[in-house]
């Protein structure tokens, strides 16, 4: 079993459309939990990140975790065309000088015009 | 400006070859990544270098040699390339955390798409 499994997608709604992407996570020692954003033929992007249980919200994206189900989630409203992307969750694992990313598989999302 | 840079861009090669791959950033970070992404977009860490000083070695075959002469700079070496190294290789860097618990964003270069022929 992979430490973090992601939704694989992929996801095509129309523009406008509420999207919602998942992850869950095994290993109760991760601190940090992120969503990257990965365009076609770039590096990801570091969207969002969040420390604890509960909601963060960023203009039209929010981060949710929920760490007693070991389950995170990123909401995008009013989804455009230009959050067509692949989005990756991640979790750090905190070791001093060997923090460590763990990434799920990513999602794929589509929005169409 | 470019924070963190990768050349080449694209890399075509024959089974069997020596490449290298160079990486460089200008955020002035102590801790650089190498990852590798394959065809399903998968992103797994190789190995991280804390100011030259490899930290993190994750169980990658020891064809792939990492090398840092500065703490701007990390390259990746790889001798005897074969078909599943085909792949897209991403340099990361990171400010490192010296105590204390944070986020250490890593900042991601563009990619360096390997394809083993």
């Amino acid at each position: 079993q992979k430490e973090v499994e992601q939704d694989p997608g992929p996801l095509s709604v129309p523009e406008g459309a509420i999207v919602s992407l998942n992850c869950t996570y095994s290993n109760s020692a991760f601190q940090y939990f992120m969503w990257y954003r990965q365009y076609s033929r770039k590096g990801p992007e570091l969207l969002m990140y969040t420390y604890s249980s509960g909601n963060k919200e960023d203009g039209r994206f929010t981060a949710q975790v929920d760490k007693s189900s070991k389950y995170i989630s990123l909401f995008i409203r009013d989804s455009q065309p230009s959050d067509s992307a692949t989005y990756l969750c991640a979790m750090l694992l905190y070791g001093g000088a060997t923090n460590k990313l763990i990434f799920g598989t990513g999602t794929l999302l589509a929005v169409q015009p | 400006d470019t924070a963190v840079s990768q050349t080449p861009k694209y890399l075509v090669t024959q089974m069997g070859n020596d490449k290298s791959i160079k990486c460089e950033q200008n955020l002035g970070h102590d801790t650089m990544y190498w990852y590798k992404q394959d065809s399903k977009k998968f992103l797994k860490i190789m190995f991280s270098y804390n100011n030259k000083e490899l930290i993190i070695n994750e169980t990658v075959p020891n064809r792939f040699s990492p090398k840092s002469p500065d703490k701007a700079h990390l390259n990746l070496h790889i001798n005897s390339l074969e078909l599943g190294d085909s792949a897209v290789y991403f340099c990361a860097s990171s400010q490192g955390v010296s105590g204390g618990l944070s986020t250490d964003t890593q900042y991601f270069g563009p990619g360096t798409r390997l394809t083993v022929l």
